[in-house]
């Protein structure tokens, strides 16, 4: 069965960067693109871009520009995701989560990850 | 950006009941909403996409309806298990936006 196992929860300093990880399991890893999405309280859900682990091709969403890098191991069947220059806004929970085919209308995600929590504080 | 403006926040119900949960987008998506269900201790799950499709799995008892701007997620006879919040997503377009979210609690 599909799985997405992220990794666990994040505690880091303002300024600093971290990166998390989402292995994907239970089918072809370089088909499907892997989005990732952040949810803070009351502010919702926020989709940051994608990136498809078959060519390394990524989107991103405007907003996350120079903030989020994305990147995948074919080897592992895993993908990562950077945040860099790290402040309290940054402080949320980070989805990963597949999209279940590629072509246009069909971005809705039919697999996501448990989430990972990231604390940015001094 | 597509604009979803959810609705109600917060909804209280019975089991038994039948509920409605609203979601707009600031301009049209054509049919491409997606529902989600979140639960504590759980993934989140795709219940409906293409505003009416249920996702393999899904209970006959959720139903979505809408196309444009205007759409309505509704659960009909609530059962013990559905009791969660509810996000809409717009899968129209880039950048992909979700609504604000609809806690449905039991009564």
């Amino acid at each position: 069965q599909v799985q997405l196992q992220q990794s666990g929860a994040e505690l880091v300093k303002p300024g600093s960067s971290v990166k998390i990880s989402c292995k994907a399991s239970g089918y072809t890893f370089t088909s499907y693109d892997m989005h990732w999405i952040k949810q803070q309280p009351g502010n919702g859900l926020e989709w940051i871009g994608w990136i498809y682990p078959g060519n390394g091709n990524t989107k991103y969403n405007q907003k996350f520009n120079g903030k989020a890098t994305l990147t995948a191991d074919k080897s592992s069947s895993t993908a990562y995701m950077q945040l860099s220059s790290l402040t309290s806004e940054d402080s949320a929970v980070y989805f990963c989560a597949r999209v279940a085919l590629r072509y246009y209308g069909s971005y809705y995600f039919d697999y996501w990850g448990q989430g990972v929590m990231v604390t940015v504080s001094s | 950006d597509v604009q979803m403006t959810q609705s109600p926040s917060y909804l209280a119900a019975s089991p038994g009941e039948s509920v409605s949960i609203s979601c707009k987008a600031s301009k049209s998506i054509n049919t491409y909403l997606a529902w989600y269900q979140e639960k504590p201790g759980k993934t989140n799950k795709l219940l409906i996409y293409s505003g009416s499709t249920l996702q393999s799995g899904t209970p006959s008892r959720f139903s979505g309806s809408g196309s444009g701007t205007d759409f309505t997620l509704t659960i009909r006879s609530l059962e013990p298990e559905d009791f969660a919040v509810y996000y809409c997503q717009q899968h129209n377009e880039y950048p992909l936006t979700f609504g604000s979210g609809t806690k449905l609690e039991i009564k």
